[in-house]
């Protein structure tokens, strides 16, 4: 089935440092990706919608300039979280849309970890 | 109020026993999707329907469109399928609008 591939798992940076998080589908095209942040207990939040090879569509309350992302390829999205702050803590995972029809519909990555110390 | 409603939020089982989680909704959709999130992070898509039933070895989705309602139920549970389940909706937009999840721990 439909695979996407989230790297790192677990990302642990300093203040004002930036990590990027990169997420590949491996056996379909991704032709749109969705970017999910989850605090602990609490369900997913939508940060930002991209499509292959255009400006992604950011969520009312999300910095574009903070969360960077980039979608250049039909295989791969990428989030990067720039000058990340401890605030900035949290789940992050992506979750794709193939070009063609799928049982399930999305596939989500395994989600990215991050601690800003 | 909430497009989707979940529920219970929490739910505690004895092995064996036969689970129901239920879900509902308030606007219109494309297709109703059951989620898992496993303790690491991990999501894992389990049904995405439109309309009846869909059943895949232990679990089975169902959807009333009539009644915005969809229940996932899980038959002879075990301590593997603890987890959080996370009922979704999607709609022309495409971007999945999800419920507040519920955490089923299967006792052994």
């Amino acid at each position: 089935g439909a695979v996407v591939s989230q790297h790192p798992s677990r990302v642990i940076c300093k203040s004002g440092t930036s990590v990027k998080i990169e997420c590949r589908s491996l056996d379909f095209q991704a032709t749109t990706m969705f970017w999910y942040r989850q605090f602990p207990k609490q369900s997913l939040m939508l940060m930002a919608t991209s499509n292959e090879g255009s400006k992604a569509t950011y969520e009312q309350g999300v910095e574009k300039d903070k969360f960077l992302i980039n979608h250049a390829s039909l295989t791969l999205s990428t989030l990067t979280v720039t000058s990340a702050h401890p605030e900035d803590s949290s789940f992050y995972i992506c979750s794709a849309r193939d070009r063609a029809p799928q049982p399930y519909g999305y596939t989500f990555g395994s989600g990215t970890r991050l601690t800003v110390v | 109020k909430n497009e989707v409603e979940q529920s219970p939020q929490n739910l505690t089982a004895q092995e064996g026993e036969f689970i129901t989680i239920n879900c509902s909704y308030s606007v219109g959709i494309s297709a109703l999707h059951w989620l898992q999130q496993h303790p690491g992070g991990g999501i894992v898509s389990l049904f995405m329907l439109s309309s009846g039933k869909k059943k895949h070895g232990r679990l089975i989705a169902t959807i009333n469109i009539q009644e915005k309602h969809s229940s996932l139920h899980i038959t002879a549970s075990h301590p593997r399928d603890s987890a959080v389940y996370i009922c979704a909706i999607s709609g022309s937009a495409r971007q999945l609008t999800f419920g507040s999840g519920t955490q089923l721990t299967v006792l052994p």
